[in-house]
């Protein structure tokens, strides 16, 4: 069975600086994707970014970017020039390349605080 | 972002009492889920659907039923509600792009 594994509960942050969020899975799978989801105190949970597995280039999305390992199975998240906007629970969150009807396994989490 | 609503939003009950959470999607998209978010644990799968009246078991299924009879709405039972089931519901929907779009969520207390 697949596992994700955030291993920072908390983490902080002063504004504007650039914080990375950790994140280790574990499959047998060659194929497969993950993803960042932020949840706000609004508990929205809200895409932040995606990685296919097959691509080598780390995805990126204005100032959200990954850092994929796929050998060393670590896919962390690092948000520059972070704002107050930022602070919320980060998911990391892994799915199987099964066409259409694979579910998400999710990390416990690691919850985010912009220090102003 | 997506047209996805649950309903209630928020709901306490008393233990052993049926409780039905919907969720509506405005998106025609083929797969809809059903997950509890409990802390601690992130997100887990309860149940989904990949078709009309096409349902499986997710992961902590036990004490939960669904039923999907058209493709914008997917229902969550709880035949008799235990404390346990106090909880945080999401749904999502998701077609071929593989991402997968959250409702709101339901807070729900069984006390």
């Amino acid at each position: 069975a697949q596992t994700v594994t955030q291993s920072q509960p908390e983490m902080s942050v002063q504004e504007a600086e650039t914080v990375t969020l950790s994140c280790t899975y574990d499959t047998s799978e060659s194929d497969y994707y993950l993803f960042w989801y932020k949840q706000p105190p609004s508990r929205q949970m809200i895409l932040v970014i995606r990685q296919e597995a097959y691509k080598q280039q780390n995805a990126t999305e204005n100032r959200f970017s990954v850092n994929f390992q796929k050998a060393a199975k670590s896919f962390s998240l690092k948000i520059s020039d972070s704002q107050l906007g930022d602070a919320a629970m980060y998911f990391c969150a892994y799915r199987r390349d099964n066409f259409g009807n694979e579910k998400l396994t999710f990390g416990t989490g690691t919850r985010l605080t912009i220090i102003p | 972002d997506a047209g996805i609503t649950q309903s209630p939003r928020h709901k306490v009950t008393e233990t052993g009492t049926p409780v039905t959470l919907r969720c509506h999607q405005t998106e025609n998209h083929r797969y809809m889920y059903w997950y509890r978010q409990d802390p601690g644990h992130g997100l887990r799968l309860i149940h989904y659907s990949y078709g009309v009246k096409d349902t499986d078991k997710g992961e902590v299924s036990d004490g939960y039923s669904v039923s999907r009879s058209k493709t914008e709405d997917f229902l969550l039972t709880l035949e008799s509600a235990t404390s346990s089931q106090t909880s945080v519901y999401f749904c999502a929907i998701s077609e071929y792009t593989y991402e997968q779009y959250f409702g709101p969520g339901t807070r729900l207390t069984v006390t």
